[in-house]
């Protein structure tokens, strides 16, 4: 039961590439989330699909854009990478049903930029 | 907005201690709290969940935490410590369709 799978595990950018962050959920979850941790400061929402079809800003959305491709992939694109978005990244999901709901994570992306 | 604060981003023990780790949240309406764990390099799992059904709450690894209003508490504790106990453990708080994590408290176990 794979869960949440995210790609690449690692990577390495240069000021100004771009990249595509890849997440997929085989749990039938209808939410996703995309979240960055860096040290100090716990996980931070970047964005988030509450439904396929949908996206919503989260608390740090600047420099970063998503797409919900289906109900099961979430993806996080780095249009120009800076050195402030050199993070550990984690995809999400839930089958939201109220606020007692709990997230699914993936195991993570570090992402280093250069 | 709701909010967790941990207090103490670096917790000691020996094995064998109690281990606690602290929680405090604020929040206008009843919360939701969750305590997630996270191993070294791995994504987070959750411990245990807080829906008040009950306010001592069992969890996972032996894990329990204790949701206390008068204190806008929901600290974490286990009797005993272990080895395997090492890692970093996250308070978090359910909003709208959003989890709010705290900072972060890293546990260390001492042999």
């Amino acid at each position: 039961n794979a869960g949440v799978t995210q790609t690449p595990k690692f990577q390495v950018l240069k000021t100004g590439q771009s990249m595509t962050l890849q997440c997929a959920q085989d749990m039938n979850h209808n939410s996703m989330y995309w979240y960055r941790q860096d040290p100090g400061m716990g996980l931070r929402l970047i964005y988030y699909s509450a439904s396929e079809g949908t996206t919503d800003k989260g608390e740090v959305p600047n420099g970063y854009n998503v797409s919900r491709l289906n109900k099961r992939e979430f993806s996080l694109r780095l249009e120009s990478a800076a050195p402030s978005q050199t993070s550990v990244y984690f995809c999400a999901s839930s089958e939201w049903t109220g606020r007692n709901t709990e997230a699914f994570f993936g195991q993570g992306t570090r992402l280093t930029v250069v | 907005a709701q909010s967790v604060t941990q207090l103490g981003s670096h917790v000691s023990v020996s094995e064998g201690a109690l281990v606690l780790l602290r929680c405090n949240y604020s929040s206008s309406v009843p919360p939701y709290l969750f305590w997630y764990v996270q191993y070294p390099n791995q994504g987070l799992q959750l411990l245990l969940k807080y829906t008040s059904a009950a306010t001592l709450v069992k969890g996972i690894n032996g894990f329990e935490a204790e949701f206390k209003k008068s204190e806008t508490s929901f600290h974490l504790t286990k009797p005993s410590a272990h080895m395997s106990d090492a890692a970093e453990y996250f308070c978090a708080v359910s909003e709208l369709r959003q989890l709010t994590f705290g900072s972060g408290t890293q546990l260390t176990v001492l042999p």
